[in-house]
């Protein structure tokens, strides 16, 4: 069946330091992932997106990373702040829907 | 632009009882879902609308829940009666268009406890 599950359920940090949060994905006819933010008591919050025919994008202080040969997408926060305390779902649309389907999520810790 | 709205963002019930939740869609966004997201989980699509219609409403239990969008715009998601698995937090979410890789931008969320 299709799902998208994610390696660790917890990531601790220290500030300043890189995170990356890893999502592992099992439809390989997925071609659309997404990462989202949520913060307590909030909405998702879209960060960045990456489409199957790329392998690598990057936004401010975001990089998303996509290997299709072991169907793995990691997210990677450049100098971690306390602001980036929160849950991080990857989600992917399946090719040929219309929808997103999202993992657990991982929350990140960020450590003063 | 304003967000996504979502009303009320508590509700407290027992179960057997009804419940409904609204949402008002970012402005000129013709697609809208509801999802449920249950505490520790990412959020489950119940059912997705393209204007006043239903694209895909699959894992929406239609035993208990009900929704409609009448006008292409503002949306309520009806349970009834309420289970006490039904305790979760409702998210409605919006895109330009049909959705795949359109972002999908989201609201607050109702948190929904049945006692």
């Amino acid at each position: 069946g299709e799902s998208v599950g994610l390696h660790l359920p917890t990531l601790s940090v220290q500030e300043g330091d890189n995170s990356i949060i890893n999502c592992a994905y099992s439809n390989s006819a997925s071609d659309y992932f997404i990462w989202y933010k949520q913060e307590s008591g909030k909405g998702p919050q879209f960060i960045i997106d990456i489409r199957s025919n790329m392998d690598k994008r990057q936004g401010q202080r975001v990089t998303v990373l996509l290997n299709k040969t072991v169907k793995h997408l990691s997210l990677q926060i450049a100098a971690t702040q306390p602001g980036d305390s929160a849950v991080y779902f990857c989600a992917e649309t399946p090719r040929g829907t219309y929808k997103y389907i999202f993992g657990t999520g991982t929350r990140l810790k960020v450590l003063a | 632009e304003a967000g996504v709205a979502q009303s009320p963002r508590y509700k407290i019930i027992e179960k057997r009882q009804s419940v409904a939740f609204w949402c008002n869609p970012i402005s000129g966004h013709a697609t809208l879902y509801w999802y449920q997201q249950i505490l520790g989980q990412g959020p489950k699509l119940l059912i997705q609308f393209q204007n006043n219609g239903v694209v895909d409403d699959s894992q929406l239990p239609k035993d208990r829940f009900s929704a409609e969008r009448l006008k292409g715009v503002d949306s309520t998601l009806k349970i009834q009666p309420a289970k006490l698995e039904d305790s979760a937090v409702y998210l409605c979410a919006s895109s330009r268009t049909r959705g795949g890789t359109d972002t999908q931008y989201f609201g607050p969320g109702t948190r929904l406890t049945v006692l």
